[in-house]
């Protein structure tokens, strides 16, 4: 499985756009790129999945560039309610069921 | 209700005592998996189900058994718990493949004295 990296923390503030990025030099072919977010006392909760360019959901929008060793998970004006751990996620469909959670980014909203 | 549920919510053992915790899907999702979070950081995965009565083992399977007889039900015992098993557990379903989406229950938070 690709390893990925994210910052460990982040904050902003009420109705900016944040953006996190992670790497995943060694993505392979078959890969795709999946976001988890979860909040305090709960367990994660599914956000995002894409291969290439562009995805968008009513909750975010995931931006993976032509080499893909790279996304970016991108929220729009966010709200404190958005206060959470971001998962990045990297693997094939057929790799064997195994999501392996990272440490995620911590980010804190701020009013 | 709809959806995927685990109990108890909240546990207290001792060491060396069994403990179970039950996980219940109402989808009929072929997948089911548990995982293990400890404080301030990510989740583990300790075991997977493909189907009932098939099931295998993830990152950190040692001191726990699960099994599967009915599809909505995937049970997690620790046959002998010890401290270091203290841990928020998490139970989570998904249709098709553990890459698709997974969904996640409340948790069970686990104490071993």
């Amino acid at each position: 499985l690709a390893k990925t990296t994210q910052p460990i923390s982040m904050d902003s503030y009420e109705g900016q756009e944040v953006n996190i990025t992670c790497s995943h030099n060694n993505i392979a072919t078959n890969d795709y790129i999946t976001w988890y977010q979860q909040f305090p006392s709960q367990g994660p909760r599914f956000i995002i999945q894409g291969y290439k360019t562009k995805v968008t959901n009513e909750v975010a929008s995931l931006f993976i560039p032509a080499d893909r060793k790279s996304s970016t998970l991108s929220l729009p004006r966010v709200s404190l309610s958005d206060t959470a751990v971001y998962y990045c996620l990297v693997g094939a469909h057929n790799a064997g069921n195994m999501l392996t959670f990272g440490g995620g980014t911590r980010l804190m909203v701020k009013p | 209700d709809a959806g995927i549920t685990q109990s108890p919510r909240y546990k207290i053992t001792e060491t060396g005592r069994q403990v179970t915790l039950m996980c219940h899907q109402t989808w009929s999702h072929s997948y089911m998996f548990w995982y293990r979070q400890d404080l301030g950081h990510g989740l583990r995965l300790i075991y997977y189900s493909a189907a009932a009565d098939i099931t295998d083992k993830g990152e950190v399977p040692d001191g726990y058994v699960v099994s599967r007889s009915k599809t909505e039900n995937f049970p997690l015992t620790l046959e002998s718990a010890t401290r270091s098993q203290t841990s928020v557990y998490f139970c989570a379903s998904s249709d098709t493949s553990g890459w698709d989406e997974q969904f996640f229950g409340p948790g069970t938070r686990l104490t071993v004295l």
